[in-house]
C-alpha cells in the first residue's frame, strides 16, 4: 500500500536554529498537507500547498515557516528560527484531488524537540 | 474551532461493538462526515467518511441521522488494536478541505 513517509523521524535542534522536515508525498498525490501535534494537544491544521503554491494557511504559519517542493517527490516544511513552542509532531499529509470525498492519507511524523 | 462535539473517552469490551457518537449540528449541505483514528501518536489514519447515506467498508460503518446533525461511527468487533482517539470532522470546500481536528474520543479497548 502506497504511504507518506516522512523523515526524521525524531530532530532535535538548539533554540533559534533552521529545521528543515521532510516529507514524500504518495506519488500521484496533488495536494499537500502539514500539520503539528503539540504534545498532549490536538492535531492543529498549519498550510496546504498544491501546483507549487499555498493553497490556505492557517494562523499558526506564521513568516517563521514556509513551505517548499523542491523536485518531484519531496515536501518540506522549514522553520526559519525555532522556539521551544515549536516543538511538537509535525505530521504531512498528501490527497489525490481537492474534493469532499478524498480521503487524506498520513505519515508519521517527525517529532522536533527544540532545547 | 472544531464544528464536532464528541465524548472524551468511552470503554469497550473486546469482541464488543464500539459505537462513537459524534454532534455536528452546524454542518452545512456541502460538508462530509469523516473519521479519522490516531493510535498514540502515530500519524491519523482515515476510516470513513459520509455525506448522508449510511456507509461502511472494512473497518467500519457510518450511521449519519437524517438532519444530518449527528452520526456514530460504528467498529462492529472491537479489538485490542482498535485503542485509539478518533475524531469526528466535517469538511468541505467551506473548509478549504483542511482537516479540523477536534480532541476526539479517547477509545479504550480492554480485554
Amino acid at each position: 500500500e502506497p504511504e507518506v513517509t516522512q523523515t526524521p523521524s525524531h530532530q532535535v535542534t538548539q533554540m533559534g536554529q533552521e529545521v528543515i522536515l521532510r516529507c514524500v508525498p504518495i506519488s500521484n498525490h496533488l495536494y499537500f498537507y502539514w500539520y503539528r501535534q503539540i504534545l498532549g494537544q490536538k492535531v492543529e491544521f498549519l498550510v496546504s500547498f498544491y501546483n507549487n503554491e499555498i493553497s490556505e494557511k492557517s494562523e499558526i504559519f506564521d513568516d517563521q515557516f514556509s513551505v517548499e517542493r523542491p523536485d518531484g517527490s519531496n515536501f518540506t516544511l522549514k522553520i526559519r528560527s525555532t522556539k521551544l513552542e515549536d516543538s511538537a509532531m509535525y505530521f504531512c499529509a498528501s490527497i489525490t484531488e481537492r474534493q469532499v470525498n478524498t480521503e487524506a492519507f498520513f505519515g508519521q511524523g517527525t517529532r522536533l524537540t527544540v532545547v | 474551532d472544531a464544528k464536532t462535539t464528541q465524548p472524551t473517552s468511552m470503554d469497550c469490551a473486546e469482541g464488543r461493538a464500539a459505537n462513537l457518537p459524534c454532534n455536528h449540528s452546524t454542518i452545512s449541505g456541502n460538508e462530509y462526515v469523516y473519521w479519522y483514528r490516531q493510535i498514540h501518536s502515530q500519524g491519523p489514519q482515515y476510516i470513513i467518511h459520509g455525506l448522508k447515506n449510511n456507509e461502511t467498508n472494512e473497518m467500519a460503518s457510518l450511521i449519519i441521522t437524517e438532519d444530518r446533525k449527528s452520526s456514530t461511527l460504528i467498529l462492529p468487533h472491537a479489538t485490542l488494536r482498535d485503542t485509539a482517539v478518533y475524531y469526528c470532522i466535517v469538511s468541505g470546500r467551506n473548509s478549504g478541505y483542511a482537516l479540523n481536528f477536534g480532541k476526539g474520543t479517547s477509545l479504550l479497548v480492554t480485554p
